[in-house]
């Protein structure tokens, strides 16, 4: 059963550096893409990035210049760095995995709120 | 990016009821289309990818179909547990792009 648990700040003030880390547990990094996804009611679901096993990524053009993703394959986690925060990145963010663009396995979330 | 319309934006039924959401590519994704479910509080929950296979676990209740920029997500008797929302997102060209989504509610 592969399950993913996130873990990060979920309170950030502006100019900050949002940091998320997904732990995989049941299931290996080779073979599957795992990604970050964020939810906001007025924008809804936005793809932020994905990563494969070869650590071979594509970034949504809107954030690229300001995030970073890298895995540890010896700690079965990926993470997240998003510089710079605004309060436009308040949102509940998801770490995802699984098949190219399925998302067959998601985490629990983490609500990120930026506020001074 | 590629745009992601659903309709209807909010959809009231009954259980037992057979409905249909649809969902609008702004260019063809081949059958690059996955559907998801979300109840509340909730992570989304894959049901359907490449536009009509039935993720594993899923009740056949629920099925897909379409290719290119057209798309729908069926679910022919509706039970308790399928009021929710459902999103569709294509996945042929990255940035992926999810629909607003369809909120399911109880008539």
């Amino acid at each position: 059963q592969v399950q993913l648990q996130q873990r990060g700040a979920g309170l950030l003030k502006p100019s900050e550096t949002l940091s998320l880390t997904c732990v995989v547990s049941g299931a290996a990094f080779s073979g599957y893409y795992w990604s970050w996804i964020r939810q906001t009611p007025g924008k809804g679901l936005e793809c932020i990035g994905e990563i494969d096993h070869n650590g071979g990524h594509n970034l949504n053009p809107s954030l690229q210049s300001r995030v970073t993703m890298f895995l540890d394959t010896s700690k079965n986690e990926f993470s997240l760095k998003l510089t710079s925060v605004t309060a436009a990145d308040t949102a509940m963010y998801y770490c995802a995995g699984g098949h190219r663009g399925n998302h067959d396995y998601w985490g629990q979330g983490v609500l990120v709120t930026v506020s001074s | 990016d590629i745009q992601m319309t659903q309709s209807p934006s909010i959809l009231s039924a009954s259980a037992g009821d057979r409905v249909t959401i649809s969902c609008r590519a702004s260019q063809s994704v081949g059958s690059w289309l996955a559907w998801f479910q979300q109840k509340p509080g909730k992570a989304p929950n894959l049901l359907i990818y490449k536009a009509s296979v039935l993720q594993s676990g899923i009740p056949s209740r629920f099925s897909g179909s379409g290719s290119g920029t057209e798309f729908t997500l069926t679910i022919s008797s509706l039970q308790p547990d399928d009021f929710a929302a459902y999103f569709c997102q294509q996945y042929d060209t990255y940035p992926y792009t999810f629909g607003q989504g369809t909120k399911l509610e109880i008539k």
